[in-house]
């Protein structure tokens, strides 16, 4: 069964910092773009970032370009997200998503998603 | 900024047909977006239904079908049934691996 589990998430003050986790099992990790998505609560979805399969890429939306960093450790099946100065807006559920496609991320879609790790920027 | 727009809500009978849209700010969508499709109801991780415009996601059931009508990328539920009452957003690939989602659309079923 392909799995993904969020974990990091906490109460961090305004411009602070933190990493978000996750682990995935049930499918052959390095064969596929991992993404990030995070969604406020009552709200829509934004798609945050991505990593290619062999850590290429990345790509950030432009909400946190120069603030996040997406990185992967195919030996332990688990991507990251690296956050650096924190804002209120970036308050929201952050999940992990396996994308659709073998090897490219052009085109690339969300296949399974994780439960999600609440991020709360507060002071 | 590109924006991409769907309807805020919409209702369907059961055993209705209904057709959400997604479209651009600017612009027509095609193919060449890659428009993917995503279920959520309340408290749960949102669901694939459609990417790249037609494929149905492994387990979707066949009244759920994706497809290109005019300049705008569809998501059409044929047969409506009650558990299809939840919120759908669609996907589109900008390209140099950016993707954004349209704002949603809050589906009912009475």
């Amino acid at each position: 069964e392909v799995q993904l589990v969020e974990s990091g998430g906490m109460v961090v003050q305004p411009g602070g910092s933190l990493r978000l986790s996750c682990a995935a099992s049930g499918f052959t990790f390095d064969d596929y773009t991992m993404h990030w998505v995070r969604q406020v609560p009552g709200k829509g979805l934004e798609w945050v970032a991505l990593i290619s399969w062999d850590g290429g890429g990345p790509s950030y939306a432009d909400s946190v370009k120069g603030r996040f960093t997406v990185s992967r450790d195919n030996s332990k099946n688990t991507v990251y997200l690296e956050m650096i100065s924190v804002r209120s807006e970036d308050t929201a559920l952050y999940y992990c998503v396996k994308g659709v496609l073998i090897g490219s991320f052009h085109g690339d879609a969300f296949d399974i998603w994780g439960q999600g790790t609440m991020v709360s920027v507060s002071s | 900024q590109t924006v991409v727009t769907q309807e805020p809500s919409f209702s369907v009978s059961p055993g209705g047909t209904v057709t959400l849209t997604c479209a651009l700010s600017s612009g027509s969508v095609s193919s060449s977006y890659y428009p993917s499709w995503y279920q959520q109801t309340p408290g749960q991780a949102p669901r694939t239904l459609i990417y790249n415009t037609d494929e149905r996601s492994s387990g979707v059931p066949g009244r759920f079908s994706g497809s290109i009508l005019g300049n705008k990328a569809a998501l059409t539920i044929t047969g409506a049934q009650a558990d299809d009452e939840s919120d759908y957003y669609c996907v589109l690939y900008m390209g140099s691996g950016i993707s954004v989602f349209g704002g949603g659309t809050k589906l009912t079923v009475l």
